[in-house]
């Protein structure tokens, strides 16, 4: 059984990075999409990037100037850095798998929840 | 304001049948593959249909999706009061280039 983990700091300060990594355990995953979604307290889904499995990127334009995504298909993780970031990247952070539409994500992680304060 | 435009809320008695719209525009639903999926309260979200009317294996085929022009629609029938969740309809605009997710839709089973 595929499991998706991610894992990072849970309190990050304004104007400083996040990095979050996503491991995935309990076997391979074929799949072509390898994205992080985010999800802000009681609002919706937003989708922040992916990485393409032939290692193509594509970011949400509103936030392309700030973030990164990678990945190391050795250790089977999944990597999102957010610079500079603000109050308003407060979220629960998901990793999330789609084998081969873009946003049917199949796999997903349980989510950590990050907070930007002081 | 999100570009895929669904109810705010729905209800419906147990066994009963409810179905909840999606309504985008030729850059997204138009002509892209829509999914749909269902989050719990505290929970990741579930992938309940892919390609606009597909489940995944071990989704109940009470729920099902269609899409017509610019809109999508997830129907659920026999509801249960398990299927209280927030459903949120997603697909790709070509004209963003961006994943794109509905606002959410919270189903109450009365």
């Amino acid at each position: 059984q595929v499991q998706l983990q991610e894992s990072g700091p849970g309190l990050v300060k304004p104007s400083e990075t996040l990095s979050l990594i996503c491991t995935v355990s309990g076997g391979s995953i074929s799949a072509e999409y390898w994205s992080w979604v985010r999800q802000p307290p009681g609002k919706g889904l937003e989708w922040i990037g992916f990485i393409h499995y032939r290692g193509s990127t594509k970011y949400n334009p509103s936030l392309k100037s700030r973030v990164s995504i990678s990945r190391d298909t050795s250790r089977n993780q999944l990597s999102l850095n957010l610079r500079s970031v603000t109050a308003a990247d407060t979220a629960v952070y998901y990793c999330a798998i789609a084998p081969s539409t873009a946003d049917a994500f199949k796999f997903w992680g349980p989510g950590t929840m990050v907070t930007v304060s002081p | 304001q999100s570009v895929l435009t669904q109810p705010p809320s729905v209800s419906a008695a147990p066994g009963q049948k409810v179905t909840i719209s999606c309504s985008g525009s030729s850059s997204n639903i138009g002509n892209q593959y829509v999914s749909w999926y269902q989050q719990l309260p505290g929970t990741a979200p579930k992938l309940l249909i892919y390609d606009n009317t597909e489940r995944p294996s071990g989704i109940p085929d009470r729920f099902s999706g269609s899409k017509s022009g610019t809109s999508a629609t997830l129907g659920i029938t026999g509801l249960q009061t398990g299927d209280e969740a927030d459903y949120y309809c997603g697909t790709w605009d070509s004209s963003l280039s961006v994943v794109i997710f509905g606002g959410g839709t919270k189903l109450t089973v009365l």
